[in-house]
């Protein structure tokens, strides 16, 4: 079974440039998450969607991101305009149903370098 | 608000070595669940285990064993015999169970950098 797919693996902008991110979650698995993680940290919440609908964005800045799950599957987590703080790697996740029980599987990330 | 400490930001020990990774946790909640995931140098977070909070049983999978105890909130990770493979960081998560069913967020502690060495 493949696992989270995530693209690219590494990115590399200029500040003010706008940048995406693309996320394939597990098949079957309705439930998708993308974190945020700052080096030498453990991975932040950004946005869970259930489905196609977002249930859980408090944690996204939404002053320069956004995100989008057309059909309930694949993902895009974007930024416009990037700065220098949005540096990390930022992680997508899926699990099989929203419960606190449900263990959520990872991607291997992208890390961002803003410049 | 739920909360995960884990205190020791790096460890080093020599292949064969047993190693304890720390976990405390915070949560107001009387069901939750408790994760450690592990990150090798590939960035990919893997799934090591969960556990209920209504389960106090200890667990040993191979190598791996962990130690749940609710009464000094601590979920402790042990490997027996580390080897150089195990080098990774760890990470102990907790989530909770609202009543209405739906989830809270997986919060993550800080990690723990494990060093295998030769």
């Amino acid at each position: 079974e493949a696992g989270v797919v995530q693209s690219p693996r590494y990115k590399i902008i200029e500040k003010k440039q706008p940048v995406a991110f693309w996320c394939n979650p597990i098949s079957g698995h309705n439930t998708l998450y993308w974190y945020l993680q700052n080096l030498g940290q453990g991975p932040e919440l950004l946005i869970r969607y259930e489905n196609e609908e977002a249930v859980d964005d408090s944690q996204l800045p939404k002053d320069r991101f956004s995100a989008e799950r057309l059909k309930g599957v694949d993902s895009t987590l974007k930024i416009q305009p990037a700065e220098l703080g949005d540096s990390a790697v930022y992680l997508c996740a899926s699990s099989f149903g929203d419960r606190g029980f449900n263990e959520q599987y990872f991607g291997p990330g992208t890390r961002l370098t803003v410049t | 608000a739920q909360k995960v400490t884990q205190a020791q930001t790096e460890i080093s020990v020599v292949e064969k070595e047993d190693v304890t990774l720390d976990c405390v946790y915070e949560t107001r909640d009387t069901t939750y669940y408790l994760f450690w995931y592990k990150q090798p140098p590939s960035g990919e977070l893997v799934f090591l285990i969960r556990r209920n909070s209504f389960d106090e049983q200890n667990e040993i999978s191979g190598r791996y064993s962990w130690n749940f105890q609710k009464s000094t909130s601590s979920f402790n990770f042990t490997i027996t015999a580390s080897q150089v493979v195990d080098s990774a960081v760890y990470f102990c998560a907790l989530s909770e169970e609202r009543g209405t069913g739906t989830a809270s967020k997986l919060t993550f502690g800080t990690g723990t950098r494990l060093q295998v060495t030769l």
